[in-house]
């Protein structure tokens, strides 16, 4: 069974361009986080969607931050305009969530994105 | 102060040895509580929930002391397989990791 899936696995661009992640979480599950991870801070949650619904996206750093779960099987996070301080790993994940928040979560290869 | 603190090492332990990490939540309120083993380059990986009774893996032991707001997690007879970043994580409505402690098994 495919695990999280990630594209692209490694992403260069310049200061000022467009980022588009992408992840598909595993089938069946329903909820979905984005997470940001950095030497200095280590991993960060952007966002997390529940039944692809964004719930809480007070993680994400500023309006240069959007990410959107237009179906169970498929979210985007993007940078727009990128800057240097946003090369990190990118990570989704992905859990079956039922009454509580305790659901393991299954974690995607992750994106390393480099902005020169 | 951060929600989830944790000693980021690194441990250096020669084969076989014990090793204990210790990881402290400032969240009373936090009701689950994991250790995630991340591998360089490599994603995190659910190694164990902790549970209030603490619970045992092999030989993985956590344990989870909520008066004082710590949970620990045990290795002992470590392999050089074990070498990795451990990340103590805790939940209070969503999910909170901790910086990480490397481990560094050496034969």
């Amino acid at each position: 069974d495919a695990g999280v899936i990630q594209s692209p696995r490694h992403e260069v661009t310049e200061m000022g361009q467009e980022v588009t992640l992408r992840c598909k979480p595993i089938s069946g599950h329903n909820s979905l986080f984005w997470y940001r991870q950095t030497m200095m801070r280590g991993l960060e949650l952007l966002i997390y969607f529940n039944n692809n619904v964004p719930i809480d996206d007070s993680g994400m750093p500023e309006d240069r931050f959007s990410a959107k779960m237009p179906n169970a099987s498929f979210s985007t996070l993007k940078i727009q305009p990128s800057e240097p301080r946003d090369s990190a790993v990118y990570f989704c994940a992905s859990s079956f969530r039922a009454a509580k928040f305790t659901d393991t979560q299954y974690f995607g290869p992750g994106t390393r994105l480099t902005v020169l | 102060r951060k929600e989830v603190e944790q000693d980021p090492g690194p441990f250096n332990v020669p084969e076989g040895a014990t090793v204990a990490f210790n990881c402290t939540y400032s969240n009373s309120a936090s009701q689950s509580f994991f250790w995630y083993r991340q591998d360089c380059r490599k994603e995190p990986k659910l190694l164990m929930s902790v549970y209030s009774s603490g619970n045992e893996d092999g030989r993985f032991t956590a344990q989870l002391n909520r008066a004082s707001q710590y949970i620990s997690l045990l290795i002992r007879d470590s392999k050089l397989s074990d070498s990795a970043t451990y990340l103590c994580v805790v939940n209070n409505n969503d999910m909170r990791f901790g910086a990480g402690t490397r481990l560094t098994v050496k034969p």
